[in-house]
């Protein structure tokens, strides 16, 4: 079964500093998206992303946080000078062209900041 | 504002019987409806997606969506304590923001053995 890789699987930052969670989608897989859960809440969304360009965002997106995609398999999520309350697990999805598909997540990335 | 409402549980039932599951949906442009299963400290993983009125059914799951009335449910049928989980239902919005994934906050089911 494919699945969507995330690393690290644990990130402990100190405020201020900045991050990059990475994320290896199913290769077959056209869209790419990055959310979040802060811990004993909904999982929200955050970005996708489709040939090379953002198409959606949320509020929760703004100019701390950026997405790129540096080659052919890697999607990366970098959030500039960390809060506290960015403290949360990442999660990266990823499907296929068209809307009728299941977006499959990876495992995720727990990111602290201390 | 779209909002999807769940739920929250918890919800016991004991093994072999029939969990059910509900979710209402606000946004009317909805298109596509998911429901993930996602244990403790664990990512959501797709049990069930379902794009048209009625029923769908995968095995001991089937899912039911109502357009007009805005809700969609799961049923699991011959539960398992394996079952035992947060049920996460997740809607699609309308035309422009059709790849956001709206979330419940979830159902916790425990599966009494």
């Amino acid at each position: 079964e494919p699945e969507v890789t995330q690393t690290p699987s644990h990130q402990v930052t100190q405020m201020g500093q900045e991050v990059i969670l990475r994320c290896v989608p199913i290769s077959n897989h056209l869209y790419f998206y990055w959310y979040r859960q802060i811990l004993g809440q909904k999982v929200e969304f955050l970005v996708s992303f489709y040939n090379n360009e953002i198409s959606e965002k949320s509020e929760i997106f703004d100019d701390q946080f950026s997405v790129e995609r540096p080659d052919g398999s890697n999607f990366t999520l970098k959030i500039r000078s960390t809060k506290l309350e960015d403290s949360a697990m990442y999660f990266c999805a990823s499907s296929r062209e068209g809307q009728n598909y299941g977006y499959t997540f990876g495992s995720g990335t727990r990111l602290t900041v201390v | 504002q779209k909002e999807v409402e769940q739920n929250s549980g918890p919800l016991s039932v004991p093994e072999g019987a029939i969990a059910s599951l509900n979710c209402t949906y606000s946004d009317r442009g909805s298109q596509s409806f998911f429901w993930y299963r996602q244990y403790s400290g664990k990512s959501p993983e797709l049990i069930m997606s379902i794009y048209s009125n009625g029923d769908k059914e995968d095995g001991r799951f089937t899912a039911q969506l109502n357009k007009a009335s805005q809700y969609v449910s799961l049923l699991i049928r011959d539960s398992q304590p394996s079952d035992s989980a947060t049920y996460l239902c997740a809607v699609t919005g309308s035309s422009g923001s059709a790849r956001q994934l709206t979330f419940g906050s979830g159902t916790q089911l425990t599966v009494l053995p």
